[in-house]
């Protein structure tokens, strides 16, 4: 069965300092990896996925995430955050079908210091 | 840009009652999506719906819960006797494809509360 650890319910960093959010998983078949993003009184929104290829996967809004299968870790990186980047931070696994659906990790806060 | 719409956006019942969670897809999708987050807790995996049946459903989805497409734009959630502890929120979600890979498109999402 698949899992999803995201270290820190909240992570706080300064205007213009690097946002790391980290990201464990646990599959049984090589995972496809998601990152969502959700703005306050918004739906969850694809900040980028990887699939297969290329293990640095980049987003939108300046993200991006690697894919380090020996670390079975998919975390996202942002080299200078903005203000605008304050929002909960899924990330996610899907390991079935697609009809199985994504299971997701307990989320992130991130916040913004100015 | 298309989005998942759901309606209402926030609900509150009486423990008992039967809510009905109410989502309109992306337009051109064919596969649809309930998930729940309950406060504090992570985003679970509720079912998938596909050509108006259940494709897959996960442990929680009990006799509980019912899903519909009863027309050619809606998806909705019904929940019957609502318990306290179905207090959360319901995403709904599509995709236009069914396939691991494929990225689904979510809903602001139903807040809904049982008191």
């Amino acid at each position: 069965a698949q899992s999803v650890t995201q270290l820190g319910s909240h992570v706080s960093v300064s205007e213009g300092a690097l946002v790391l959010l980290r990201c464990n998983y646990s599959s049984s078949v090589p995972p496809y990896l998601f990152w969502y993003v959700q703005y306050p009184n918004q739906g969850l929104q694809l900040l980028l996925k990887y699939t297969t290829g290329a293990t640095l996967v980049k987003g939108i809004n300046g993200f991006e995430a690697e894919f380090k299968k020996s670390e079975t870790s998919f975390h996202l990186t942002k080299p200078s955050a903005h203000m605008s980047d304050a929002a909960e931070y899924f990330c996610a696994v899907s390991e079935g079908g697609g009809a199985d659906g994504l299971t997701f990790g307990k989320g992130t806060h991130l916040i913004i210091q100015p | 840009e298309p989005e998942v719409t759901q309606t209402p956006s926030h609900q509150v019942t009486q423990m008992g009652q039967e809510v009905i969670l109410r989502c309109v897809p992306i337009s051109n999708h064919l596969y649809f999506y309930w998930y729940r987050q309950i406060l504090g807790q992570k985003v679970e995996f509720l079912v998938s719906f596909y050509n108006n049946e259940i494709s897959e459903k996960s442990e929680i989805f009990d006799d509980q819960f019912s899903v519909e497409r009863p027309d050619g734009s809606n998806f909705t959630l019904k929940i019957r006797s609502t318990k306290l502890e179905d207090s959360a929120m319901y995403f709904c979600a599509s995709s236009g494809r069914l396939a691991r890979q494929e990225t689904q498109y979510f809903g602001p999402g139903t807040r809904l509360l049982v008191l």
